[in-house]
């Protein structure tokens, strides 16, 4: 899996947008972007993936840059159930059966 | 559809013992794995399956046994319980196409504590 880097923690007042950068320089071209959380004692959730294109989903959107070097995580309205790890993951469609790299990670903390 | 079950939610073993945690899956998939999770850090691969009948080791088997005779269930099975297993257990289960890559779904886990 190539390298990723995130900022190790995030604030965020409930009910703004939370935005969370994630860097992966070294991505190749076959290797999608993942995003999961993982919300104290609980197990990872996967949020949303993407290749190229920005994605939307019920939970989130993911927005990945034209080189795709870099990309964020936007939660539009956080609420208190948001506060989490969040990973950004690279990996490809070629590593199934092997293990999810979860690295450090960004605790995201939402106060009201 | 429920997604990646897990039983039990938590269980306490006395050294030597031996249990079977129960992993289900209702999607389909073909791929399925066993984590662990120890306090404050990361997850390790303990095992992993590619389909009914097929199973591999992970970064971390020892002490654990798994089978796959059927696609939706894959148990792990703990021989000889040891102070080193306390952790928590998480399922996952995917599927894997190359036009939409590999999302792995997990369950709630299972807290296992030897003493």
């Amino acid at each position: 899996d190539a390298k990723t880097t995130q900022p190790t923690s995030m604030d965020c007042a409930e009910g703004r947008a939370a935005n969370l950068p994630c860097n992966h320089s070294t991505i190749s071209g076959n290797e999608y972007v993942y995003w999961y959380r993982q919300i104290h004692s609980q197990g990872p959730q996967y949020i949303i993936h993407g290749l190229k294109n920005n994605e939307t989903n019920e939970m989130a959107s993911l927005i990945i840059t034209e080189d795709r070097k870099s990309s964020t995580l936007i939660l539009p309205h956080a609420t208190l159930r948001d506060t989490a790890v969040y990973y950004c993951i690279v990996r490809g469609s070629n590593q199934a059966g092997t293990a999810l790299i979860f690295g450090k990670g960004t605790t995201l903390s939402v106060s009201s | 559809n429920a997604g990646v079950t897990q039983t039990p939610k938590f269980r306490i073993l006395k050294i030597g013992q031996s249990m079977t945690l129960q992993c289900a899956q209702d999607m389909n998939h073909n791929y399925m794995y066993w984590y662990r999770q120890d306090p404050g850090m990361g997850l390790k691969l303990i095992y992993y399956s590619v389909g009914a009948g097929i199973t591999d080791k992970g970064e971390v088997p020892n002490g654990y046994n798994v089978s796959r005779s059927t696609t939706e269930d894959f148990p792990l099975r703990l021989e000889l319980a040891a102070p080193s297993q306390t952790s928590v257990y998480f399922c996952a289960s995917s599927y894997s196409r190359t036009s939409v890559g590999e999302t792995q779904y997990f369950g709630p886990g299972t807290r296992l504590l030897v003493l």
